[in-house]
């Protein structure tokens, strides 16, 4: 039982590239989310999607673009990298109210 | 804004004291629920309390929250120095129940053997 897991865990664009994080759960939960964490700003929520074909924005969505088009896999994309959207990225997934949410171990975001 | 504030921000004590932490929210919850985050590494959850609870304990971990405060406090005693990470509290949205789960910003907790 894989848990979720977050393709890349490390990578280098350059401003103005594009690029799509893929985050994959195998627990058949309904809700996932994407999340950013900078130095002390905390987890900062970008989207999220309460079931597949569905997404709504955050409280940072601007500069992405999602899709769940498998319940399964939530991809957060890039469509033209800033040097501000440096930071970590972690995905989630929940089944739902009273439970506990699971996360990726992170993917590691340079934009120089 | 953050729907849950984290207080203190930091907090340093010695291996066998007790850490306290603090988190504030601003709308109706179902649940709230604290995660620790160990230096790099993803988040794992620690405990949830329902929104009709009051106190909840595991292990070292006791938890109190005070809805019409909307607030909820983590006790973690006998502190151990496996213990430093960060921990933050998240919250759902419940009134509007749309699946948000929103996290504050967290205390940095360090233990000293």
């Amino acid at each position: 039982n894989a848990g979720v897991t977050q393709t890349p865990k490390f990578r280098v664009l350059k401003t103005g590239q594009s690029m799509t994080l893929l985050c994959a759960q195998d627990m058949n939960h309904e809700y996932m989310y994407w999340y950013r964490q900078d130095p002390g700003m905390g987890l900062r929520l970008i989207h999220y999607s309460v079931g597949e074909g569905t997404t709504a924005k955050g409280e940072v969505p601007d500069g992405y673009n999602v899709s769940r088009l498998k319940k399964q896999n939530f991809l957060l994309g890039l469509e033209s990298a800033a040097p501000s959207q440096t930071s970590v990225y972690f995905c989630a997934s929940y089944r739902g109210f009273y439970t506990e949410a699971f996360f990726g171990q992170g993917t590691r975001l340079t934009v120089v | 804004s953050q729907q849950g504030e984290e207080d203190p921000q930091a907090l340093s004590i010695q291996e066998g004291e007790n850490a306290t932490m603090n988190c504030s929210y601003k709308t109706s919850i179902n649940n709230l629920q604290w995660y620790r985050q160990n230096s790099g590494r993803g988040l794992v959850h620690l405990i949830l309390i329902r929104s009709n609870e009051r106190e909840k304990h595991s292990g070292r971990l006791r938890v109190t929250l005070d809805t019409s405060k909307k607030s909820s406090s983590l006790l973690i005693t006998a502190s151990r120095a496996a213990d430093t990470a960060s921990y933050f509290c998240a919250t759902d949205r419940g009134s509007s129940n749309t699946g948000k789960l929103i996290f504050g910003q967290g205390t940095t907790l360090q233990v000293k053997p």
